[in-house]
C-alpha cells in the first residue's frame, strides 16, 4: 500500500464552483500534513499546511481526519487561476516527506 | 533571497553519458531532498541529506550519488546515464522540524537518449 494516495481525477469545474477531494496516508504515526500546488510540471508549493482542528485560507479549506487518517481540501468559488495539481504531502518523522501523485483540477470559463 | 537554486534547468543526455546536477540554498537549512518525478506521477526520493557530511538513500537511489560538503550545497551525480533516468529532478531544503514548508527549486528536465 502506498504512503500517501490520491485521487488523480482530473476534477472539471466550471468558474464559481466547489470543489473537494481527499487524501489518505498508511501510517498513523504521521506527525503533519500539507497541501502543495505544482502548476505544468513546475516546482511544487506550499499551499496551506492542515491542522487538527482544520484551517481556512480564503477560498481554500483544509480538514484532517486522524481516525479514518486522511485530510481534505476544499476549494469554493473556484478561479481559472486555481488550475493546478495538488499534492498532498505527510510528514513521518523530522525529514521524511511522503508525496501523493497529486490531484489535477481544471476550472473552465 | 534566492531560497533554493538548481542548475541546469534543461539538459540532454546521451547513454552513457556523466552529469552532476547542482543544487545550492541560502536559507542555512540543514535537511536537503534530491525528487524525481515521473510523468503523472507523485515525486520519489532520491537521496537526502540531514547535514553536511551526512547523507542517506531515498526510495530510488540506484543509479546516483550526492555529496554533502557543505551546508549550501547538495550535489546529484548521475554516473552513467540511462533511458530510465528520464524524468525532472527537484532539490529541495527544509529547516528539519517536521512543522514548516520544504523549498524547491525550479527543477531540471533531464533526457537521456
Amino acid at each position: 500500500r502506498k504512503e500517501v494516495e490520491q485521487d488523480p481525477g482530473p476534477f472539471n469545474v466550471p468558474e464559481g464552483a466547489t470543489v473537494a477531494f481527499n487524501c489518505t496516508y498508511s501510517n498513523s504515526a504521521s506527525q503533519s500534513f500539507f497541501w502543495y500546488r505544482q502548476d505544468c510540471r513546475k516546482e511544487p508549493k506550499l499551499l496551506m499546511s492542515v491542522y487538527s482542528s482544520g484551517n481556512e485560507d480564503g477560498r481554500f479549506t483544509a480538514q484532517l481526519n486522524r481516525a479514518s487518517q486522511y485530510i481534505s481540501l476544499l476549494i469554493r468559488d473556484s478561479k481559472l487561476s486555481d488550475s493546478a495539481t495538488y499534492l498532498c504531502v505527510v510528514t513521518l518523522n523530522d525529514y521524511k516527506l511522503s508525496f501523493g501523485a497529486g490531484t489535477t483540477v481544471t476550472v473552465r470559463a | 533571497n534566492a531560497g533554493v537554486t538548481q542548475t541546469p534547468k534543461f539538459r540532454i543526455l546521451k547513454i552513457g553519458q556523466s552529469m552532476t546536477l547542482q543544487c545550492t540554498q541560502d536559507m542555512n537549512h540543514n535537511y536537503m531532498y534530491w525528487y524525481r518525478q515521473d510523468p503523472g506521477m507523485g515525486l520519489k526520493l532520491i537521496y537526502y541529506s540531514v547535514g553536511a557530511g551526512i547523507t542517506d538513500k531515498g526510495e530510488v537511489p540506484n543509479g546516483y550519488n550526492v555529496s554533502r560538503s557543505t551546508t549550501e550545497d547538495f550535489p546529484l551525480r548521475l554516473e552513467l546515464a540511462a533511458p530510465s533516468q528520464t524524468s525532472v529532478y527537484f532539490c529541495a531544503s527544509t529547516d528539519g522540524t517536521g512543522m514548516t514548508e520544504a523549498f524547491f527549486g525550479q527543477g531540471t528536465r533531464l533526457t537521456v537518449v
